[in-house]
């Protein structure tokens, strides 16, 4: 069974200052990893995944994340945030098979201070 | 990705009632996925429905509770059963769209007063 461990329920960080947010995972074979967001009040949006090749993967809005298979993480960081970036972020992973569910970390809690 | 339309998008309902939450999508889909996100707290996976089968459900959630049907590979529904406050919550339906990963839809914000 797959497991994912967020260790910061909440990263309270100034804006404009970079932000790390830390993800682990726990597998027995291959899984690929996953970012979500859910902004206050809206639905979960995919923000960034990890299938296949290179390690670093980015999103549209400046994150990126990297998957380090040897400290199985994938942390998700930004060199400079906004205060748009104020969400809820989910690490998930997931064996991605035809009948295979996404299993999600408890999220961590992105405050951005002015 | 898949398109997924739910609704509805939240409702209050008095204890003992029950709701039934819908979701159609804009594509056939081998398997949808039910959460619930109690507030405050990340998503939690209720149970797996496959087109012409009885769905899957994860520990500590049982039928009689969360009675899910899957028709045909575009739809489904849960419904939550005999409601408590307990059970307030944003109830979420998921499906897996290949490569592109889980697309989910918008929510159920339900109330139970």
């Amino acid at each position: 069974a797959q497991s994912v461990t967020q260790l910061d329920s909440q990263v309270p960080v100034f804006e404009e200052a970079p932000v790390e947010l830390r993800c682990n995972y726990s597998s027995s074979v291959s899984v690929y990893l996953f970012w979500y967001v859910q902004y206050p009040n809206q639905g979960l949006q995919l923000l960034l995944k990890y299938l296949s090749g290179s390690t670093l993967v980015e999103s549209i809005n400046g994150f990126e994340a990297e998957f380090n298979k040897s400290q199985t993480s994938f942390h998700l960081r930004k060199p400079s945030v906004h205060i748009s970036d104020t969400a809820e972020y989910f690490c998930a992973v997931s064996r991605l098979n035809r009948d295979d569910k996404i299993i999600f970390g408890k999220g961590t809690r992105l405050h951005i201070l002015p | 990705s898949a398109v997924i339309s739910q609704k509805p998008s939240r409702d209050i309902c008095q204890r003992g009632t029950s709701l039934t939450i819908q979701c159609q999508v804009d594509s056939q889909v081998t398997m949808m996925f039910w959460y619930r996100q109690q507030p405050g707290q990340s998503l939690t996976l209720i149970a797996t429905a496959n087109q012409g089968s009885e769905a899957t459900y994860e520990s500590g959630f049982v039928i009689d509770k969360f009675p899910i049907s899957r028709p045909n590979l575009t739809f489904s529904t849960l419904t939550v059963s005999n409601m408590s406050p307990e059970d307030s919550s944003i109830y979420l339906c998921s499906v897996l769209t290949g490569l592109n990963g889980y697309t989910f839809g918008s929510g159920t914000r339900l109330t139970v007063v």
